[in-house]
């Protein structure tokens, strides 16, 4: 399968500082990527869809000036969370998808190994 | 109702025998099915997906799909200790074109040696 990676894999940071963090599709062209948040013994939740070049489209509930998603190329999007607080920590996970090779199965994905966030 | 249904356990079975985990969805449009198994403080990774009604099988692994029921199963023959993991299904809406997978909150397996 293809390989996605994330940076960083874990961070610890102060309340009310900004937050990103880095999702690389290494060997293929995501022309999606999708992020998740989980929290413990939870299931993943969707936060947001990226598509290259456009503006990201996010899930009911999740605010778009806390999280800022960036798409600016076919193997990077960021994930900024902006003025994190302490309910913010959770594990954030991205996910890529390629449609165009017809390599993989339709709408598979391919995870990121995650960042766990840690805010003080 | 939630999208995706399952049994969050924790399922226990013996080493060698077959593990069963099951999974419920409210789309009846939907096309794809996943299964994924994630490790604690790991991101999940994809065992098997399956799009047409019956079964699939992939080694130890068999995906069993019916979409008259709107159930999706995973079967683990042979279970092994290192299967200790949850098991997430996922599935694709019709509402979003299926181009979202939404997840189950998981099944937790274990497998005693």
């Amino acid at each position: 399968g293809a390989v996605v990676s994330q940076h960083p894999s874990w961070v610890i940071c102060k309340s009310g500082t900004s937050v990103k963090i880095e999702c690389r599709s290494l060997d293929f062209q995501a022309t999606t990527m999708f992020w998740y948040r989980q929290f413990p013994k939870q299931s993943l939740m969707l936060m947001a869809t990226s598509n290259e070049g456009s503006k990201a489209t996010y899930e009911q509930g999740v605010e778009k000036d806390k999280f800022l998603i960036n798409h600016a190329s076919l193997t990077l999007s960021t994930l900024t969370v902006t003025s994190a607080h302490p309910e913010d920590s959770s594990f954030y996970i991205c996910s890529a998808r390629d449609r165009t090779s017809g390599k993989y199965a339709y709408n598979e994905q391919f995870f990121g190994p995650g960042t766990r966030l840690t805010v003080l | 109702q939630k999208e995706v249904e399952q049994n969050s356990g924790p399922l226990s079975v013996p080493e060698g025998a077959i593990a069963s985990l099951n999974c419920t969805y409210s789309d009846r449009g939907s096309q794809s099915f996943f299964w994924y198994r994630q490790y604690s403080g790991k991101s999940p990774e994809l065992i098997m997906f399956i799009y047409s009604n019956g079964d699939k099988e992939d080694g130890r692994f068999t995906a069993q799909l019916n979409k008259a029921s709107q159930y999706v199963s995973l079967l683990i023959r042979d279970s092994q200790p290192s299967d200790s993991a949850t098991y997430l299904c996922a599935v694709n809406p019709l509402r979003d074109g299926g181009f979202k997978t939404i997840f189950g909150a998981g099944t937790r397996l274990f497998v005693k040696a």
